[in-house]
């Protein structure tokens, strides 16, 4: 079975740029998740989604937005990007079964070196 | 709010000795307790997890306790060996949402040969 997909793996981006990024669930999850992972920040939640919808948003400018599609398929987009959105940001994907607890399973991520 | 503790944040061992990582939650509701392991370039992987409703779970050189009444958790790594050394993070959450886990602020784990 294969993992959570991330791409791509490493971009350099430009102030004021733009970024999308890319994440494959595990089949059959239902529930992605985005976090933003820096050296002294550690792993800070950006949002959630479940059947293409947003079910929770972390702590995040409006800058940084996702979206997850029919397939459970989900980007998250940063714009106007700034120097401190360097980071690793990790996608995780989850079954969502209430009643058994949520393990979630994390990609590879994707590093961001804003320039 | 919710909130995570963990200790220490960095961690030394002699390969073959033992290392303990501990965590504190706020949280009383939660109610599952994962471990992850990052190592360099990577992302976090699950090595173990508990429930709530038990006390202490083991799988080969890792072991979990957890204490509901005082609210802490703990990793204990046995026998050490050098593939040990990353970075591993506790975490707390509620069954009921995958985006109400806590993570711990991580512990860096060297295996000294």
């Amino acid at each position: 079975k294969a993992g959570v997909t991330q791409t791509p793996r490493y971009l350099i981006k430009t102030r004021g740029q733009q970024v999308t990024l890319s994440c494959s669930p595990i089949s059959g999850h239902r529930s992605v998740s985005w976090y933003q992972q820096t050296p002294g920040q550690g792993l800070q939640f950006l949002f959630e989604y479940f059947s293409e919808t947003q079910r929770n948003k972390g702590n995040f400018p409006g800058r940084f937005s996702g979206r997850q599609f029919s397939n459970s398929r989900s980007e998250m987009n940063v714009s106007t990007l700034e120097l401190g959105d360097s980071a690793l940001y990790l996608c995780a994907s989850s079954g969502d079964r209430d009643y058994s607890g949520n393990t979630i399973y994390f990609g590879e991520g994707s590093w961001l070196t804003v320039v | 709010g919710e909130n995570v503790e963990q200790h220490p944040s960095t961690l030394s061992v002699q390969e073959g000795d033992s290392a303990v990582i501990k965590c504190t939650y706020s949280d009383s509701a939660s109610n599952y307790f994962p471990w992850y392991k990052q190592e360099l370039g990577k992302g976090p992987q699950l090595i173990i997890d508990i429930r709530s409703n038990v006390g202490e779970k083991k799988d080969q050189r890792i072991a979990v306790t957890l204490n509901k009444t005082a609210k802490h958790f703990s990793l204990h790594i046995t026998e050490t060996q050098p593939e040990d050394s990353a970075v591993y993070f506790c975490a707390a959450s509620m069954y009921s949402s995958a985006s109400k886990i806590i993570f711990g602020s991580g512990t860096r784990l060297s295996i000294r040969p």
